[in-house]
C-alpha cells in the first residue's frame, strides 16, 4: 500500500499568515495517462470532507484563490496564501492512483 | 441541489450486522462511481469501498473484504453497505461520496451516519 505522510500534524497560525503542509507518498503519484492522482480535502469542525484541490494543483469550484496546491511525483505541498478564521479544521491528502485509496493522517489548523 | 444522504447507522452488538443507505438527488446518480468513506471516533479518514456507475466493478479495504458488500440501485438511486461481523474498530461515522470514475476526486459527500459496535 502506498504510505501518505503529512507535515505538521498541527499548526496554529494568525489570521492573515501563510501556512503551508506538506503530504509526501511514499510512491510516484504520476499515472501512464499524464494525470497526478492527489487530492486535498479539508473537513471543518463538524462537517463532512470537502474538496479543495485536484490532481495536484487545480482549485475546485468554488475553492477560494488564497489556496493552492503544487508539487510531483512523490512531494506535494498546499499553501493558503492568508489563513482566514473560516480555514479553520483537519486538511487531508489523499491519492487515488492505486487502490486501496489512502487518506494522509490529516493536518489539524488553528487559528491564533 | 446536488444532495447526498446516509442512514441506517445505529448501535449493533459485535458480530452483528448493519445495512446502510446513501440517498442520492439532484444529479445523475447512474452516471457517477460511488464510494463510502468512515472516520472512527476522533481518527482520520479511512477508504472502505468503492462501487463503478454500473456495478462491473467493487473494491473494497482489507479491514472489510469479506464482511461487508457495496451495492447499488441506480433505478433508486441509492447505494447501499450491508455490513455483517462487525467488530468494534467499525464503530465509525460512515460518508457516502461520489465520483466520476474510480480515480477521480471526490466532490460531493453526505453528513455521514454513525455506526457504534460495542457490547
Amino acid at each position: 500500500d502506498i504510505v501518505m505522510t503529512q507535515t505538521p500534524l498541527s499548526l496554529s497560525v494568525t489570521p492573515g499568515q501563510p501556512a503551508s503542509i506538506s503530504c509526501k507518498s511514499s510512491q510516484s503519484l504520476l499515472h501512464s495517462d499524464g494525470k497526478t492522482y492527489l487530492y486535498w480535502y479539508l473537513q471543518k469542525p463538524g462537517q463532512s470532507p470537502q474538496l479543495l484541490i485536484y490532481e495536484v494543483s487545480n482549485r475546485f469550484s468554488g475553492v477560494p484563490d488564497r489556496f493552492s496546491g503544487s508539487g510531483s511525483g512523490t512531494d506535494f505541498t498546499l499553501k493558503i496564501s492568508r489563513v482566514e478564521a473560516e480555514d479553520v479544521g483537519v486538511y487531508y491528502c489523499m491519492q487515488s492512483i492505486q487502490l486501496p485509496l489512502i487518506f494522509g493522517q490529516g493536518t489539524k489548523l488553528e487559528i491564533k | 441541489e446536488v444532495q447526498l444522504v446516509e442512514s441506517g447507522g445505529g448501535l449493533v452488538k459485535p458480530g452483528g450486522s448493519l445495512r446502510l443507505s446513501c440517498a442520492a438527488s439532484g444529479f445523475t446518480f447512474s452516471s457517477y462511481s460511488m464510494n463510502w468513506v468512515r472516520q472512527a471516533p476522533g481518527k482520520g479518514l479511512e477508504w472502505v469501498s468503492s462501487i463503478s456507475s454500473s456495478s462491473s466493478y467493487i473494491y473494497y479495504a482489507d479491514s472489510v473484504k469479506g464482511r461487508f458488500t457495496i451495492s447499488r440501485d441506480n433505478a433508486k438511486n441509492s447505494l447501499y453497505l450491508q455490513m455483517n461481523s462487525l467488530r468494534a474498530e467499525d464503530t465509525a461515522v460512515y460518508y457516502c461520496a461520489r465520483n466520476r470514475g474510480l480515480r477521480d476526486y471526490m466532490d460531493v459527500w453526505g453528513k455521514g451516519t454513525t455506526v457504534t459496535v460495542s457490547s
